[in-house]
């Protein structure tokens, strides 16, 4: 039982063109989400989130949209850089006091910008 | 400063040998976490635990894996008689708080049984 979704395993965009990942999940106890960045032999490195309570958060190019009606989130990335190219994972967790903030991960989109 | 530290980074271990990985997390972080990640799949939690105490083992796929942290700072993962299902990298993250949702991740540990 998957509850965190990441369908496109991978995508491939032009240098300064937007990528677009979305992330689906089925968890409505879901109050925190994340986007965390992979390169090959390193760990996750955290990227972007955003709590349940709004429906958007930016960072420089970077943003995160949360649609909680739909459950599902984005990560626009404008413009893409050929660094950007790693494997980003979508993440989720539900508050629970004293008990940590656990992860469940999607599967994972592998992203390639091409100079 | 120092990140999330594993070692080792490449263990083969041959079926049914006992191995211990070990995490250094971040000093002065108080939750510390293990996760499995398969290959081609995001990472699954293991065990949580908030400074020496292990609250949450629920991920723990099977008896044999074992995880401690008897001083609230680095942790062992021991997985007793391995299995070839068990090959994965194990990640280890801390965060600095018990509510903190940045987790800091180490490089992993491969894990390859034969």
């Amino acid at each position: 039982d998957q509850q965190v979704k990441q369908n496109s395993p991978s995508l491939s965009v032009q240098e300064g063109r937007i990528s677009i990942l979305n992330c689906d999940y089925t968890n409505s106890m879901f109050d925190y989400f994340l986007w965390y960045k992979k390169y090959p032999a390193e760990g996750p490195t955290f990227l972007i989130s955003i709590s349940s309570i709004k429906d958007k958060n930016e960072d420089g190019r970077f943003t995160v949209f949360l649609n909680k009606s739909a459950k599902h989130l984005s990560l626009h990335i404008v413009p893409s850089q050929p660094g950007d190219s790693a494997v980003y994972f979508c993440a989720a967790s539900v508050t629970i006091k004293a008990a940590g903030n656990k992860l469940t991960f999607g599967g994972g989109t592998r992203v390639l910008v091409k100079p | 400063g120092a990140g999330v530290s594993q070692s080792p980074r490449y263990k083969v271990a041959k079926r049914g040998q006992d191995v211990a990985l070990r995490c250094d997390p971040i000093s002065g972080h108080v939750s510390l976490f293990w996760y499995q990640q398969a290959l081609g799949q995001g990472p699954e939690f293991l065990t949580y635990f908030q400074n020496e105490a292990q609250l949450d083992k629920s991920g723990l796929p099977s008896d044999r894996f074992f995880a401690e942290r008897p001083e609230g700072s680095v942790s062992t993962l021991k997985i007793q008689r391995t299995q070839q299902e068990d090959s994965a990298v194990y990640l280890c993250a801390s965060s600095f708080r018990d509510i903190s949702y940045e987790q800091y991740f180490g490089p992993g540990t491969r894990l390859t049984v034969t």
